[in-house]
């Protein structure tokens, strides 16, 4: 398995600014991937991070809005750009380790934007 | 495109009663299945996977669940809840790269 964590592990932001949350990795992972998981609701892949090269974002997920940069093969950033309340969720980062199917989660982020 | 469904939404049992949260995929390729849980204000926990060979797979807390390539199906099952069974439980599909998740069943053990 992978020890996973974020910073911070939450946050309450004003409208139109920007938040940046991080995820360290315990050990060398080949994937990298962040989730979104509103309230009441489930997971949605926001974009899997690539490591020295542009995020693969998922539909309805822009680069502008979450741009996310991966150094290296144990960190990664997710930025929520300028907010908006529908922002409000939590930000959960997930990593495959090499020769691994399953994927492992983060503690999370929990947003609240006003 | 893969996906998967969770049939129920909320899922009330007794304490020591069994329970069954069913999850049906969409796939024309093989296929690699998951149950995660979430306490409640906790992270997700891998419950167990299939990913080939015995249909039957046995996870952690007694969980145990069933692919069925002819019904499409991989449910979970647990023969005796326990109050500290109250969760989510999100049944995923590995897609391309990432994991896919269904709705989340929530799972209400009363005594």
């Amino acid at each position: 398995s992978a020890v996973i964590s974020q910073k911070p592990s939450r946050d309450i932001c004003q409208r139109g600014t920007s938040l940046t949350i991080q995820c360290q990795v315990d050990s060398q992972v080949t994937m990298m991937f962040w989730y979104r998981q509103q309230p009441g609701q489930s997971l949605t892949l926001i974009a899997t991070a690539n490591q020295g090269s542009e995020a693969t974002y998922e539909s309805g997920f822009v680069i502008d809005k979450f741009p996310i940069s991966r150094p290296n093969l144990t960190f990664s950033t997710l930025t929520v750009s300028n907010m908006s309340p529908e922002d409000s969720s939590i930000y959960l980062c997930s990593v495959r380790l090499a020769g691994g199917y399953e994927q492992f989660f983060g503690p999370g982020t929990r947003l609240t934007v006003l | 495109a893969q996906s998967v469904t969770q049939l129920d939404s909320q899922v009330p049992v007794f304490e020591e009663a069994p329970v069954e949260l069913r999850c049906n995929y969409s796939s024309s390729v093989s296929v690699y299945l998951f149950w995660y849980v979430q306490y409640p204000n906790q992270g997700l926990q891998l419950l167990l996977k299939y990913l080939s060979g015995s249909t039957l797979v046995k996870g952690i807390n007694g969980f145990e669940a069933e692919f069925n390539k002819s019904q499409t199906s991989f449910h979970l099952r647990k023969p005796s809840v326990h109050i500290s069974d109250t969760a989510e439980y999100f049944c995923a599909v590995l897609a391309g790269t990432a994991l896919i998740f269904g709705k989340g069943t929530t799972l209400s053990v009363s005594s």
